[in-house]
């Protein structure tokens, strides 16, 4: 495949259940970032991957939340114990160069995974 | 702290009408400046991106976008719409720096009558 991609690409799940999304970024690809975009918002930078290592999670927003890409391609993001709020739709993007390239990476994003906790 | 602020949440046109969206940011250093569109059931596409050079850059489908530094803004203009643009449209920015993330502003959604 050319893109992106993600699954699953709808998770409808109960609260205080653990999820796992996927994310197989543009062969190649260095860097990976997820997003995280609540209903009429733009997305929200969650956390960062210069091949496996995750180099910014600043934006996760509390430690429910963690993520891998452990051999530098393939990367999941778990939500453990899922509440209602974490009902949004979840954006991976990837980007052919990684800390040591250009300021100029463009990011690819996927078709993202739409989350909601009941 | 960056921050990105689109000035219109929803325009509604009809086909051959002109399209500007209005797109600042606020950060002081230098910065990467794109628009990303999402048409109904897609994802999310570059449209087009200023990394340096002529401010005024040019993307797909005849959009343009206009980089003016002293004003902190990236509109983005399209001279004649048609129904196909409908869509939503986010303005984004990341420091220029690698690995960064982008900052999006809420979007605007773009609705073309025929």
């Amino acid at each position: 495949g050319a893109g992106v991609s993600q699954s699953p690409r709808y998770k409808v799940t109960k609260r205080g259940q653990d999820v796992a999304l996927r994310c197989d970024p543009i062969s190649g690809h260095v860097s990976l970032y997820w997003y995280r975009q609540a209903l009429g918002q733009g997305p929200e930078f969650l956390t960062y991957f210069n091949y496996e290592a995750q180099q910014d999670k600043s934006g996760l927003p509390n430690d429910r939340f963690s993520a891998e890409r452990p051999e530098g391609s393939i990367s999941t993001l778990t939500i453990q114990r899922t509440e209602q709020r974490d009902s949004a739709m979840y954006r991976c993007a990837s980007s052919l160069l990684g800390l040591a390239g250009l300021s100029t990476d463009t990011q690819y994003f996927g078709p993202g995974t739409r989350l909601t906790v009941l | 702290a960056q921050s990105v602020s689109q000035h219109n949440h929803h325009v509604i046109l009809s086909e051959a009408a002109s399209l500007e969206l209005g797109c600042n940011y606020s950060y002081g250093g230098t910065v990467n400046l794109f628009w990303y569109v999402q048409y109904p059931g897609q994802h999310l596409q570059l449209l087009l991106k200023y990394f340096s050079g002529d401010p005024l850059v040019k993307g797909i489908k005849g959009f343009e976008a206009e980089f003016i530094k002293s004003k902190f803004s990236f509109n983005l203009r399209k001279p004649s719409v048609q129904w196909s643009d409908t869509a939503e449209y986010f303005c984004a920015v990341s420091r220029n720096q690698a690995g960064t993330a982008l900052i999006f502003g809420k979007g605007t959604t773009l609705s073309v009558s025929s």
